[in-house]
């Protein structure tokens, strides 16, 4: 199984430039997952699917964040206009049913 | 006050010793619960569920007391591969659904 994947691994940009983060869920998940990770606020919940459909997106910080399911083998997760507070581990995870989420190996976003 | 708390450590054992980390969470209607595993930059991975009964895998043992609110993982005969940032995760009904909130974590380092 080739696992939750994520690209791109690696993000450097300059504030204010519109940054998309990509996940290809696991075959067959029907729940896709978006986190952030920083050291001060550890692990958030920003937004997630069932079935491609937002259910929870009361994590989304500001309007400057967006995502996109539009089918069951892809998700984005978009920035615009960025800004250096953005900086983080951004994760993807999937799953069947709710409980057992398997995590991608994340995008580290820089925004300088 | 933060849905789900951890110390964050670091615990540092020595080889062989047994360490036990304690997690509380503030939500009573919370219904399942559990230990994750994370590297240094690597993606959270599940460690084992917690049950009610209390559960054990191998050397590690999870324990959930409902009243008080808390959860532990004990780690017997530790190795140097233990070492890692253990999160704890309460997963709660919301009104969307269910919401996995994950604890900041404790990071554990086992030395020679």
């Amino acid at each position: 199984d080739a696992g939750v994947i994520q690209s791109p691994r690696h993000e450097v940009t300059e504030m204010g430039q519109e940054v998309t983060l990509r996940c290809k869920p696991i075959s067959g998940h029907d729940y896709l997952f978006w986190y952030r990770q920083t050291m001060m606020r550890g692990l958030e919940l920003l937004i997630y699917f069932n079935n491609n459909v937002p259910i929870d997106d009361s994590g989304m910080p500001e309007d400057r964040f967006s995502a996109k399911m539009p089918n069951a083998s892809f998700s984005t997760l978009k920035i615009q206009p960025s800004e250096p507070r953005d900086s983080a581990v951004y994760f993807c995870a999937s799953s069947f049913g709710r409980i057992e989420q398997y995590f991608g190996p994340g995008t580290r976003l820089t925004v300088t | 006050r933060k849905e789900v708390e951890q110390d964050p450590g670091p615990f540092n054992v020595p080889e062989g010793a047994t360490v036990a980390f304690n997690c509380t969470y503030s939500n009573s209607a919370s219904q399942s619960f559990f230990w994750y595993r994370q590297d240094c930059r690597k993606e959270p991975k599940l460690l084992m569920s917690v049950y009610s009964s209390g559960n054990e895998d191998g050397r590690f043992t999870a324990q959930l007391n409902r009243a008080s609110q808390y959860i532990s993982l004990l780690i017997r005969d530790s190795k140097l591969s233990d070492s890692a940032t253990y999160l704890c995760v309460v997963n709660t009904r919301s009104n969307s659904g269910y919401a996995l909130n994950f604890g900041k974590g404790t990071s554990l380092l086992v030395t020679p």
